[in-house]
């Protein structure tokens, strides 16, 4: 299994445009997460989903932000319009429900200015 | 909003000396696992250790876990300069919800 991927590895926008990330989950697993990472706040849970149902989206920082999961296989992370302090890498995580184990991909480096 | 807190925030050591990292948090637990993160990349799980359970092994790396104290360590023995990374405590609710503390940066001098 490749692991999972996400796309793109580096995204440099203008503030005000909107912006997508796309993940691909490890096949088989059925939990996807969604992180943030900046050298300010860490590393902090956006939202997360079980069977393609979302199930805590309290991480979402604002409207601005929202995440799909339309199959197994397939999540994106959608920021619009975006903003110069939404420069972080996102990070995408997939596991087997309850199984512990969380597999991260290699993260998209976005930067708004 | 994060569960886990590590400390110390940096700690700097001399290859072949033991590195100790502790991570408290707190709401009840199903389990808790360390990652590492090398510069730029990804989390990489390293151990687990059940709420059940109070210490756990695997290779250099000894982790324990106090349920009523609310707090684990990871010990890294023998530390060599490739152990240089960010190590994260995650604690994994019943509700099948993990968060992340702030991590330890390990430094390890050759």
């Amino acid at each position: 299994d490749a692991g999972v991927i996400q796309s793109p590895r580096h995204e440099v926008t203008e503030m005000g445009q909107e912006v997508t990330l796309r993940c691909k989950p490890i096949s088989g697993h059925n939990s996807l997460f969604w992180y943030r990472q900046t050298m300010m706040r860490g590393l902090e849970l956006l939202i997360y989903f079980n069977n393609n149902v979302p199930i805590d989206d309290s991480g979402m920082p604002e409207d601005r932000f929202s995440a799909k999961m339309p199959n197994a296989s397939f999540s994106t992370l959608k920021i619009q319009p975006s903003e110069p302090r939404d420069s972080a890498v996102y990070f995408c995580a997939s596991r087997t429900s309850g199984m512990g184990e969380q597999y991260f991909g290699p993260g998209t480096r976005l930067t708004v200015t | 909003s994060q569960q886990g807190e590590e400390d110390p925030q940096a700690l700097s050591i001399q290859e072949g000396e033991n590195a100790t990292m502790n991570c408290s948090y707190k709401t009840s637990i199903n389990n808790l696992q360390w990652y590492r993160q090398n510069s730029g990349r990804g989390l990489v799980h390293l151990i687990l250790i059940r709420s059940n359970e109070r210490e756990k092994h695997s290779g250099r790396l000894r982790v324990t876990l106090d349920t009523s104290k609310k707090s684990s360590s990871l010990l890294i023995t023998a530390s060599r300069a490739a152990d240089t990374a960010s190590y994260f405590c995650a604690t994994d609710a019943r509700n099948n919800d993990m968060r992340f503390g702030a991590g330890t940066r390990l430094t390890v001098k050759p």
